[in-house]
């Protein structure tokens, strides 16, 4: 157990749909990383968070958008959206300093969209 | 941009064997984190082993070893006396020491270990 959290663990729904998916990070971790895996993509990057605020962006379509709260927990939107999106999300969480840079992963929240 | 290379989509080896993967990397920094994760079947994305580039003792955690080649940007995890809980998919992935320290991963490589 790498003591991140994510919920759900499995979401099914259709296209046109929004979700919203959730991160728990390590205790005393203030950076919170999202990632997709998906088959024809691989593991992407999405976005970087470090104590609320956004820190890096990666491959994210603007559909999606993502926020940290002061809890540290951080929420990841994906709207309008489209067979394509179908994948597994991971939630990474790292303390963020330069001393500890080691990212542990959730277990991941599949997302279907039928 | 920095990219990473798994060029065995696949392999299989006999319980107890030694099995090594192939990762290959570009990037024009001198300062980064190589890793290999292991994904069993459950999904979970595990840390296996950590290399810091200043470093040039190859690391080693228990079975699993890395022979890092800095020049040649080479990075190959050799796991050995492998074992049935070995079989996952296994991510090689770099990550620069700098602010934005967002990890990259390889396309992978699925390690099947046969009794």
């Amino acid at each position: 157990d790498s003591g991140v959290t994510q919920t759900p663990k499995h979401l099914i729904t259709a296209t046109g749909q929004r979700v919203t998916l959730r991160c728990s990070p390590r205790s005393g971790d203030l950076s919170v990383y999202w990632y997709q895996q998906s088959l024809d993509q691989g593991l992407q990057f999405l976005i970087q968070y470090y104590n609320g605020e956004e820190r890096a962006k990666g491959n994210i379509l603007e559909r999606f958008s993502a926020q940290q709260f002061p809890d540290l927990h951080s929420e990841l939107n994906l709207s309008s959206l489209e067979l394509g999106d179908s994948a597994l999300y991971f939630c990474a969480s790292s303390p963020g300093d330069i001393t500890s840079l080691i990212q542990y992963f959730g277990p991941g929240t599949r997302l279907l969209v039928l | 941009a920095q990219t990473v290379t798994q060029s065995q989509p696949e392999m299989s080896v006999q319980e107890a064997e030694t099995v090594t993967l192939s990762c290959t990397y570009d990037t024009s920094e001198n300062n980064y984190y190589l890793f290999w994760y292991k994904q069993p079947p459950s999904r979970q994305m595990i840390l296996v082993i950590r290399q810091e580039a200043y470093k040039q003792q190859n690391a080693t955690e228990n079975r699993f070893s890395v022979n890092f080649q800095k020049a040649a940007k080479s990075f190959s995890l050799k796991i050995s006396d492998s074992q049935l809980g070995d079989t996952a998919m296994y991510f090689c992935a770099f990550m620069r020491l700098n602010r934005d320290d967002k990890i990259i991963f390889g396309k992978g490589t699925r390690l099947h270990i046969l009794p």
